[in-house]
């Protein structure tokens, strides 16, 4: 059975850096692309950038290039979305997502960060 | 605003049938066979339900169908059960570059009564 496991909520102040992080199991790892999406309160979702585990081709969405990190470790089967220093408006709940062909298959159970003075 | 537009809720009554509808533009659902569907209940991960516009995955009840006309995409659940009652969110592959490689609709509230 495919799955995709998130790590839990987090709770962090503006400025704090924070990496969650995306495990997968039940298939070949490194032979699918890991998108990540994000859904900030009462929006809807949009697709952050994307990660091959296989050699770590990375590519960013225009608008979180320079805002976020994707990364991934093959040896186990994890992908990471990184802040270096987050913003208030980072508040969101965080996704990743099984790339199969052109379309999100299966979905991790989402991150939720929150982000408050 | 989501890229994508969806309306926000829809409602319907067991066994009926209703259909949710996700418009975009000829640069991505109109332009390609890249649709997707997907059914989320409250605190869940997403489901994928149908891909490449009429797909149904394996496992995935055949009351659900696809299809697409022009720029709009269509979501039809037929013989409407309580347990299909959740969000459902539509996606699209993408040229436009400024937006990423893939664009979701804002999301639809199934209500069944």
């Amino acid at each position: 059975e495919v799955q995709l496991v998130q790590s839990g909520a987090e709770v962090k102040k503006p400025g704090e850096s924070l990496k969650i992080s995306c495990k997968g199991s039940g298939y070949s790892f490194t032979s699918y692309w890991i998108g990540w999406v994000r859904q900030m309160p009462g929006k809807g979702l949009e697709w952050m950038g994307i990660i091959y585990p296989g050699d770590s081709d990375t590519r960013y969405s225009p608008s979180f290039q320079g805002q976020v990190t994707i990364s991934a470790d093959k040896s186990i089967s994890t992908s990471y979305l990184q802040w270096s220093s987050l913003k208030a408006s980072d508040t969101a709940m965080y996704y990743c997502a099984r790339r199969s062909g052109r379309i999100p298959d299966y979905w991790g159970q989402g991150t939720l960060v929150t982000v408050s003075s | 605003q989501s890229a994508l537009t969806q309306p926000a809720s829809v409602s319907g009554s067991p066994g009926q049938s209703i259909t949710i509808s996700c418009t975009g533009t000829s640069s991505d659902i109109g332009g390609y066979n890249y649709v997707s569907w997907y059914q989320q209940h409250p605190g869940k991960a997403p489901k994928l339900m149908i891909y490449d516009v009429s797909n149904r995955p394996s496992g995935v009840s055949n009351r659900f169908s696809g299809s697409k006309s022009g720029n709009t995409a269509s979501l039809t659940i037929s013989g409407l059960q309580t347990e299909d009652e959740a969000d459902y969110f539509c996606s699209s592959y993408t040229s436009t570059s400024t937006v990423g490689e893939v664009l979701f609709g804002g999301g639809t509230k199934l209500t069944v009564l």
